[in-house]
């Protein structure tokens, strides 16, 4: 099994740049995606492939990863943004599929 | 626009089986690689199973919890995904969705239908 870990919690006031990381072993070499969901509804992917933004996702959402942390950043926070957030991290030599616990973002 | 209506949640005593449905529109489910992953407010998200498309063989890959207890399959004329879930635990207690995979990233999601298994 592979662990993925998240601060449970993140404050952040309106307009500044919240950070999230989280790390696991060499997680900077895996394919790392995030999700945003929102009380009551699904998750939605914010990021894949480490830095890549899906078609609809706003600019001030970014990703990047460095040797055992991968970063969800988000510039200019809008109080919609709070909400939970997920890392996730792909595993390929023996395929599975691993979520960090999740981080609630306050938006304060 | 894709859409995946899940169903076949409920209450279930230790031990019992239950099936979970996922109705696709939208995608030809055939032709897309196909995930269960749940949620419980202890854990949060895991993944369950994952099912390949057809042109790459149609594999099943499990989660080492479910390994050997679920089985994922699918019906291309209903275009349904489907989760059998037997032996059931109490720590599979979790609402359970249904997503579309592609370019390693779990695309679509439904909205997810509730398990509950407790004696």
């Amino acid at each position: 099994s592979y662990e993925v870990t998240q601060p449970p919690s993140v404050s952040v006031s309106p307009g500044q740049t919240a950070s999230i990381t989280c790390s696991g072993d060499r997680l900077g070499y895996k394919d790392v995606c995030w999700y945003q969901q929102k009380a009551g509804q699904s998750p939605v992917v914010i990021i894949y492939k480490k830095n890549r933004r899906p078609s609809g996702i706003p600019e001030r959402f970014s990703g990047s990863t460095s040797g055992n942390t991968a970063t969800l950043t988000i510039t200019g926070t809008q109080a919609t943004d709070e909400a939970d957030y997920y890392c996730q991290a792909w595993e390929t030599v023996v395929f599975g599929v691993f979520f960090g616990g999740g981080t609630k973002l306050t938006v304060l | 626009e894709v859409q995946l209506v899940e169903a076949g949640g409920g209450l279930v005593k230790p031990g019992g089986s239950l099936r979970l449905s996922c109705a696709a529109s939208g995608v030809s489910i055939v032709n897309a690689y196909m995930n269960w992953v749940r949620q419980t407010p202890g854990k949060g998200l895991e993944w369950v199973a994952r099912i390949k498309s057809r042109s790459d063989g149609e594999t099943t890959d499990y989660a080492a919890p479910v390994k050997g207890r679920f089985s994922i399959s699918r019906d291309e004329s209903r275009n349904t995904l489907f989760l059998q879930m037997n032996s059931l635990k109490t720590e599979d207690t979790a609402v359970y969705y249904c997503t579309t995979d592609r370019d390693w990233k779990f695309d679509d999601w439904g909205q997810g239908t509730l398990v509950t298994v407790s004696s």
